[in-house]
């Protein structure tokens, strides 16, 4: 089934040791997301990819870094993680122009010891 | 601002007590209002899309509507297997993000 797959599930790194989260999608949409989620809140925008533009939210921290080597793949950086980081990650795809609703990935829980 | 609200934060009814779920936003140029549903430790999942006020649309127990300041999410006879958080979410005109509110987290016991 096509769909959108993020690894790991659950991710444990220490404060300050960078982490890279994964997602890959089978579904050939053009956009790719990645949204910040802490616990009862609504997810937050960090970035999105139009094709190989790069969207960046103003209030996204510099910490969090992301790249899209090619459409079916997309990963974020979190370069120094502190304690305030640990949430949900998700990652989500949609296809510009069509109306569609993004997909969701299932997401990968950070925690930072 | 564009902004989303969701209410009540959290909702406890008993199985087959039908309710509703209040999303209310202000948005410049709004694209599209999404209704996901969202288990525990999971990513949300599509439940549907209302594009103009009128708009109505059904799934099993579930229909949303749109008026040009909120959407209701109304359940019909809920079961234990309802419960989850249901989230609101808007799409601009101008962008293709969605902005999402807080969700109401919705409780069904037998």
């Amino acid at each position: 089934d096509a769909m959108v797959i993020q690894n790991p599930r659950y991710q444990v790194t220490q404060f300050g040791k960078p982490v890279t989260l994964s997602c890959s999608q089978t579904l050939n949409h053009n956009v790719m997301y990645w949204y910040q989620q802490k616990s009862s809140q609504a997810p937050k925008l960090l970035f999105h990819y139009y094709d190989k533009d790069f969207n960046n939210e103003a209030d996204t921290p510099d910490n969090f870094q992301s790249r899209r080597p090619n459409t079916s793949f997309c990963f974020l950086d979190i370069r120094s993680p502190g304690l305030g980081d640990a949430a949900m990650y998700l990652c989500a795809t949609s296809r510009a122009g069509t109306g569609s609703s993004p997909f969701f990935g299932s997401g990968t829980q950070l925690s930072v010891l | 601002e564009d902004q989303v609200t969701q209410s009540p934060e959290a909702l406890r009814l008993q199985e087959g007590e039908s309710s509703s779920l209040n999303c209310s936003y202000t948005v410049s140029g709004l694209r599209g209002l999404f209704w996901y549903r969202q288990d525990p430790g999971k990513g949300p999942e599509f439940l549907f899309t209302l594009y103009s006020a009128g708009e109505e649309k059904e799934k099993e127990r579930l229909k949303a509507t749109l008026t040009k300041k909120e959407s209701f999410l109304h359940i019909t006879a809920p079961k234990p297997e309802d419960s989850a958080t249901y989230l609101c979410a808007v799409a601009r005109r101008a962008g293709t993000a969605l902005i999402f509110g807080k969700g109401t987290t919705l409780s069904v016991s037998s």
